[in-house]
């Protein structure tokens, strides 16, 4: 079964450094977002992009974080510098199409510890 | 603003026990609803969804009826195993567009054998 790759899987950082996390979507899917789940939460998205366009990004905190598709397939959430409020687990999913008739299928997500 | 209410956990059941978990929920339009299972240290998978009013969507045991006339979609199961302890969640897309899901703040399940 077809999934959707992020890495690193675990990341621990310092306060103020950089840190940037991948995602490969399931070949051929158009969209891609970035959430982020802080621990007993639910996930929030931070940015959606359809093929290398970003659609959304009205959640992402645009002062320290960045996103990038180039080629509309892989993609770079970048954060610098890191916070310790920035510590949760970022998750990335993919979906064929941009409705919801179409699944949304998630990566195992990459565990972010800013020290 | 859309947003989606989910009952506190933890909640704690006993193997073979009934289980029900609330989920309410706010939207413009008719949105489209899921559940979402996530197992300890992994991502999110999709447990089942409805698209439109009085669908029902099932999986693995699992049912939710999307009820419009009290903007609900409860998750219910008849026997519940040890395997089942996860954390769910319940989410939307708006409209059935193109959005991204919003989502709960997810319910701790714990079965005991």
């Amino acid at each position: 079964e077809a999934e959707v790759a992020q890495s690193p899987r675990y990341k621990i950082t310092e306060k103020s450094q950089a840190v940037a996390f991948w995602c490969d979507p399931i070949s051929g899917h158009a969209t891609l977002y970035w959430y982020r789940q802080i621990l007993g939460q639910g996930p929030e998205l931070l940015v959606q992009f359809q093929d290398e366009s970003v659609v959304d990004d009205s959640q992402l905190p645009k002062d320290r974080f960045s996103a990038e598709r180039l080629k509309g397939v892989d993609s770079t959430l970048k954060i610098q510098p890191a916070e310790l409020g920035d510590s949760a687990m970022y998750l990335c999913a993919s979906s064929l199409g941009g409705t919801s008739n179409y699944g949304y299928t998630f990566g195992s997500g990459t565990r972010l510890t800013v020290v | 603003g859309n947003s989606v209410t989910q009952m506190e956990g933890p909640v704690t059941l006993s193997e073979e026990a009934f289980l029900t978990i609330n989920c309410t929920y706010t939207a413009t339009g008719y949105p489209s609803l899921f559940w979402y299972v996530q197992y300890p240290g992994e991502g999110l998978q999709l447990l089942l969804k409805a698209t439109k009013a009085d669908d029902k969507g099932s999986n693995k045991g699992f049912e939710a009826t999307y009820r419009k006339e009290t903007t609900s979609f409860h998750l219910e199961k008849g026997s519940v195993q040890v395997s089942d302890s996860a954390v769910y969640f319940c989410a939307l897309i708006p409209g059935g567009g193109a959005d991204g899901l919003t989502f709960g703040k997810g319910t701790h399940l714990i079965i005991q054998p």
